[in-house]
């Protein structure tokens, strides 16, 4: 198994340019997050996804749309990016029992100029 | 709202040396805990997870304990190596699927 898998691993945007994060997992969890790590703020939950089809929004939600039409896809939509929107951006993803741990990507580093 | 605290923010111990990593939460209705580790530019992994009914976990050297009561959970490492080198980080579930809370680490570093 890859695990969960994110594409780009860094990527350097302009203000107002719009960009999508890749995010994919190969092991059919049910449960899928993003989050964004910025320095001493830990990592924020930005949106998740229960199943296909399902999503809601976390803590930060704005500025940021997300999907899901499969069971293995999660990406992130940066509508209109911000030099706010700098960070580095995990996407993690688990089964549906709060008993199992999360599984993380590897992260995109994003920069917003 | 959940507040998770880790102190210290950084520490740097000599090998060989046993550590404690500190964890503390504000709201004790979780689900579980989890500790994970990050090294430098790459993403969590996961090292314990410790349950709302339990209150230590073991995997190898690593120790954690949970006091849902005190809101505290601390991870014990027995005999660093320095490839321990990371930043720790604690996570707490409640309230639901992914209200989950995490601290913002322990940076450690084992000298040689």
């Amino acid at each position: 198994n890859a695990g969960v898998t994110q594409t780009p691993k860094f990527q350097v945007l302009k203000t107002g340019q719009s960009m999508t994060l890749q995010c994919a997992q190969d092991m059919n969890h049910e449960y899928m997050s993003w989050y964004r790590q910025d320095p001493g703020m830990g990592l924020r939950l930005i949106h998740y996804s229960v199943g296909a089809g399902i999503t809601d929004q976390g803590e930060v939600p704005n500025g940021y749309n997300v999907s899901r039409s499969t069971t293995e896809d999660f990406p992130l939509r940066l509508l209109s990016a911000a030099p706010s929107q700098t960070s580095v951006y995990f996407c993690a993803s688990r089964p549906a029992t709060l008993q199992e741990t999360q599984y993380f990507g590897p992260g995109t580093r994003l920069l917003v100029l | 709202k959940q507040e998770v605290t880790q102190i210290p923010a950084a520490l740097s111990v000599p090998e060989g040396e046993n550590l404690v990593l500190n964890c503390s939460f504000t709201d004790s209705a979780i689900y579980n805990l989890q500790w994970f580790r990050q090294d430098p530019g790459k993403g969590l992994t996961s090292l314990l997870l410790i349950q709302s009914s339990q209150r230590e976990q073991t995997s190898g050297r690593l120790n954690a304990s949970l006091d849902k009561s005190s809101g505290r959970s601390t991870l014990y490492i027995a005999a660093s190596q320095p490839g321990d080198s990371a930043t720790y980080l604690c996570a707490v579930s409640a309230g639901g699927y992914q209200k989950v809370t995490f601290g913002t680490g322990t940076k450690l570093q084992v000298i040689p």
